[in-house]
């Protein structure tokens, strides 16, 4: 079946660690996103990725770093200098083009200890 | 600054009643719009969306209105079901190759049996 899978569901992390989120699709998709959501707010974009090789920062890019070494996979690294990175993060993937849907992960949730 | 507003945080509707979530933007550039539903801890799923070209979209029990002088879109349900309760979503986009999509802050419905 064709989808977005992320990995791990639930991370816990000490603080001073940094930690990498996966995220994969088949759907073939050409841009892939990550976004951020805390708790009674809206969906914050972090990164995104219109092409391999290429991402561009979002609206809170701070202690995070991306990579699209790959077309399918667009793994979200957390670093140390995330403030406050307890959230639940979600990747996403659209076709490229006017009206195509943005389809999204299950998620994950990360909590630092 | 919010772009995309979702104005009430929470709404309760009877069962087998309308209900209307509404969605207002500031930005003029947006012409593609979307609705998502959400559960808690998975990954929000597309439920509609509408270009700039119409003022109105149906899908099923789904209908999304559009008004541009107003900048402002709602989601009509009708009926409601219990099923339907959820957080619900507004994102719009610039339509541009690749351009990101911007969420409003959501809106948790409640449909009472």
């Amino acid at each position: 079946d064709g989808g977005i899978t992320q990995s791990p569901k639930y991370l816990f992390r000490k603080e001073g660690q940094n930690v990498t989120l996966s995220c994969e699709q088949n759907l073939n998709h050409d841009a892939m996103y990550w976004y951020r959501q805390d708790p009674g707010q809206g969906l914050r974009l972090i990164y995104y990725s219109q092409i391999v090789n290429d991402f561009q920062k979002g609206d809170i890019a701070e202690g995070y770093s991306v990579s699209r070494e790959k077309k399918e996979s667009f793994p979200l690294t957390v670093t140390s200098a995330q403030k406050n990175p307890t959230a639940f993060y979600l990747c996403a993937s659209r076709d490229q083009g006017y009206g195509n849907t943005i389809y999204f992960g299950e998620g994950s949730w990360l909590t630092v200890v | 600054d919010q772009q995309v507003k979702q104005n009430s945080p929470s709404l309760s509707v009877q069962e087998g009643r309308i209900s209307i979530l509404n969605c207002d933007y500031t930005n003029s550039m947006f012409d593609y719009f979307l609705w998502y539903k959400k559960y808690p801890a998975e990954g929000p799923t597309f439920l509609i969306s509408i270009s700039s070209i119409k003022d109105k979209n149906e899908d099923g029990r789904f209908t999304v209105f559009l008004n541009k002088s107003a900048k402002h879109l709602s989601l009509h349900i009708v009926p409601s079901q219990p099923g339907d309760s959820a957080v619900y979503f507004c994102a719009a986009s610039a339509g541009n190759y690749g351009q990101n999509f911007v969420f409003g802050p959501g809106t948790r419905l409640s449909v009472l049996p």
